[in-house]
């Protein structure tokens, strides 16, 4: 298994400031990615986090309003830039973790940074 | 395209009655599903996965789902609710597309429970 820990844990931002989240992970990882989960709906992947590359980011998500770091194999940032009310979000890291003999991915989760944004 | 489609986002039971959630999944190739539940407040935990080993897959908390590939269907159930169990459930696929890995999730669904 992996355990994740994420900061802050939750957090009231201003309109138009920028808030970084911290991933981390207790063991080595080959992916994580970063999910956004808006008030009442599924999880959406914003991108997946390259170590040692630029993020890979989905339809929809661009760097300049979501810049992600991951200077090693066990950390990311995310940061969500220029905040309105719309970012009101949870942002849920997510790592990928190979089973040696298994064919399927495991992909566990952190508990979440809760974003208000006023 | 693969992808997963939950029917219903909100379902009541009570107490000790039969849990039964749906999941239906779209797939080109034999699929990886998974079920994970969501508690207020808290990040998402895997209740349990199917991987081609055996089509009934047996979870944490007294849930199973089976995998019926005649109905593309992947059901989450679980014969007696218990209070604990409201939560949101989200069924997922995983995919690997140019060799690029990434889960689909379903829209989820809220289970509530009576007393």
């Amino acid at each position: 298994s992996a355990v994740i820990s994420q900061k802050p844990s939750r957090d009231i931002c201003q309109r138009g400031t920028s808030l970084t989240i911290q991933c981390q992970v207790d063991s080595q990882v080959t992916m994580m990615f970063w999910y956004r989960q808006q008030p009442g709906q599924s999880l959406t992947l914003i991108a997946t986090a390259n170590q040692g590359s630029e993020a890979t980011y989905e339809s929809g998500f661009v760097i300049d309003k979501f810049p992600i770091s991951r200077p090693n194999l066990t950390f990311s940032t995310l940061t969500v830039s220029n905040m309105s009310p719309e970012d009101s979000s949870i942002y849920l890291c997510s790592v990928y973790k190979v089973t040696p003999g298994l064919a399927y991915n495991e992909q566990f989760f952190g508990p979440g940074t809760r974003l208000t944004v006023l | 395209a693969q992808s997963v489609t939950q029917l219903g986002s909100h379902v009541s039971v009570s107490e000790g009655a039969l849990v039964l959630l749906r999941c239906n999944y779209s797939s080109s190739v034999p699929p990886y599903l998974f079920w994970y539940v969501q508690y207020p407040n808290q990040g998402l935990q895997l209740l349990l996965k199917y991987t081609s080993a055996a089509t009934l897959v047996k979870g944490i908390n007294g849930f199973e789902a089976e995998f019926k590939k005649s109905e593309t269907s992947f059901h989450l159930t679980k014969p007696s609710a218990h209070m604990s169990d409201a939560a949101e459930y989200f069924c997922a696929v995983s995919v690997t597309t140019s060799g690029t890995y990434k889960y689909i999730f379903g829209t989820g669904t809220r289970l509530k429970v009576l007393a």
